[in-house]
């Protein structure tokens, strides 16, 4: 199992562009979170998908939009891309827990990131 | 709103010698607690959750509800030690991990 992957490792893009992250989950993960880590600090969450549906959502402009397949794939879109933008992007996998404490449950994989320049 | 703190961004200890990487949260509930690990050039990992009341590599972690934290601990560190460690606080409804700001742990000979 290759756990998380994603893609790509590195990217630079200029202020203003577009850009989409993809990931995919461990085998037999069934949600996808993403994180925004910015030099210095703990990753902080973005949103998470399940079912194909945007579930929760951190404190992100709408700039920041989802996906996830059908095969639990997802992507991490950027609009309008600004200098802050510019950290590591985590992806996680996990199980889905729709309450606290299940067993295997909120626990999550992470994937070894994409890291955005924006100049 | 939920909060994690690590206060110190480094720590540097000697090796045999005790390792306690500090972890305080606000959070009215009851919370679930962890701790991430991250070794040179590798993913963030799991490392330890407080209702597993488990001990990984030596080190271990009790959820103290009167004082908020959850500070991880052990009796001698190690050179392989090294590494960022980050604490995480789960609230309930979906996955959503709050992290603190990491510890930087330094383990010199």
């Amino acid at each position: 199992d290759a756990g998380v992957t994603q893609s790509p490792t590195h990217l630079i893009k200029t202020r203003g562009q577009q850009v989409t992250l993809r990931c995919s989950p461990k085998s037999g993960h069934d949600t996808v979170s993403w994180y925004q880590q910015a030099l210095g600090q703990g990753p902080q969450f973005i949103f998470q998908y399940y079912e194909e549906e945007e579930r929760q959502r951190g404190n992100f402009p709408d700039r920041f939009s989802g996906h996830q397949f059908p095969n639990y794939s997802s992507e991490l879109n950027v609009n309008a891309l600004l200098l802050g933008d510019s950290a590591l992007y985590l992806c996680a996998s996990s199980l889905f827990a729709q309450g606290a404490f299940l067993a295997g449950a909120n626990v999550l994989t992470f994937g070894a990131g994409s890291r955005l320049t924006v100049l | 709103a939920q909060r994690v703190t690590q206060p110190e961004k480094l720590l540097s200890v000697f090796k045999g010698a005790p390792v306690e990487l500090k972890c305080n949260y606000s959070y009215s509930g009851s919370p679930e607690l962890f701790w991430y690990v991250q070794y040179s050039r590798q993913r963030l990992q799991l490392l330890l959750r407080h209702i597993s009341r488990e001990s990984i590599k030596g080190f271990t972690a009790d959820l103290n509800k009167g004082e908020t934290s959850f500070h991880l601990k052990k009796p001698f560190a190690q050179e392989e030690d090294s590494a960022m460690y980050y604490c995480a606080l789960y609230t309930g409804g979906g996955n959503k991990l709050t992290f603190g700001t990491g510890t930087q742990l330094k383990v010199e000979l």
